[in-house]
């Protein structure tokens, strides 16, 4: 079975400063990594994802992600946080034969100004 | 593509009535997916179907719930009786497989906030 371990529940970090939001995942066969983003009162929406091929993953609103095997990680990143980027940000793997996701807890961004 | 359809996008209801939340995919998807939200628990699948066929209902928590997919445009979760724990967001999510070797995103609806006093 797949599980994923968001570490910290709250991240906040200033306007302008990098973003690093933590993910690290369990899997007996080769995963497939998502990152998903949250706001308030709506869906989730998909961020970025690595499925096979290269490990650095960009996705949208700049950011990015990269595939560690040997840490069994897919942190998220990026570079220069904007006040638009306090969300939820969910963290996801699959495997290859079992399209379900499975999530991790979140983990909510806050940036002060 | 209207994305993900989903109705309503909030229900109150009483304890011991039947709710029924309404799921439309995208068009041409194979995959749909029900799913909770709850502070404590976060994001649970409940259940989900591959071309109108429920594949994995092993996390419908109890005999309360059912989820039907009579036909590829639509989808619907029931819960009946409810009750004030059943009080979540329920998102449902479709996705598309365009090969047997490659997984791909599920692309969520606005989700329906449930509660049940």
């Amino acid at each position: 079975a797949q599980s994923v371990t968001q570490l910290g529940s709250h991240v906040s970090v200033s306007e302008g400063a990098l973003v690093l939001l933590r993910c690290n995942y369990s899997s007996s066969v080769p995963p497939y990594l998502f990152w998903y983003v949250q706001y308030p009162n709506q869906g989730l929406q998909l961020l970025l994802k690595y499925t096979t091929g290269a490990t650095l993953v960009k996705g949208i609103n700049g950011f990015e992600a990269e595939f560690k095997k040997s840490e069994t990680s897919f942190h998220l990143t990026k570079p220069s946080a904007h006040m638009s980027d306090a969300a939820e940000y969910f963290c996801a793997v699959s495997v290859k034969g079992a399209q379900k996701l499975v999530f991790g807890q979140g983990t909510r961004l806050t940036i002060n100004p | 593509d209207a994305g993900v359809i989903q109705s309503p996008r909030h229900e109150v209801t009483e304890m011991g009535q039947e709710v029924t939340l309404r799921c439309k995919p995208i068009s041409g998807h194979d995959y749909l997916f029900w799913y909770r939200q709850t502070m404590m628990r976060g994001l649970e699948l409940l259940i989900y179907f591959n071309n109108n066929v429920p594949i994995d209902d092993s996390g419908m928590p109890e005999d309360r719930f059912s989820a039907k997919m009579p036909n590829a445009s639509f989808s619907t979760l029931k819960i009946q009786p409810s009750e004030p724990r059943d009080s979540a967001v329920y998102f449902c999510a479709s996705s598309h497989v365009p090969g047997r070797d490659r997984n791909t995103e599920a692309f969520f609806g606005q989700g329906t906030r449930l509660t049940v006093v």
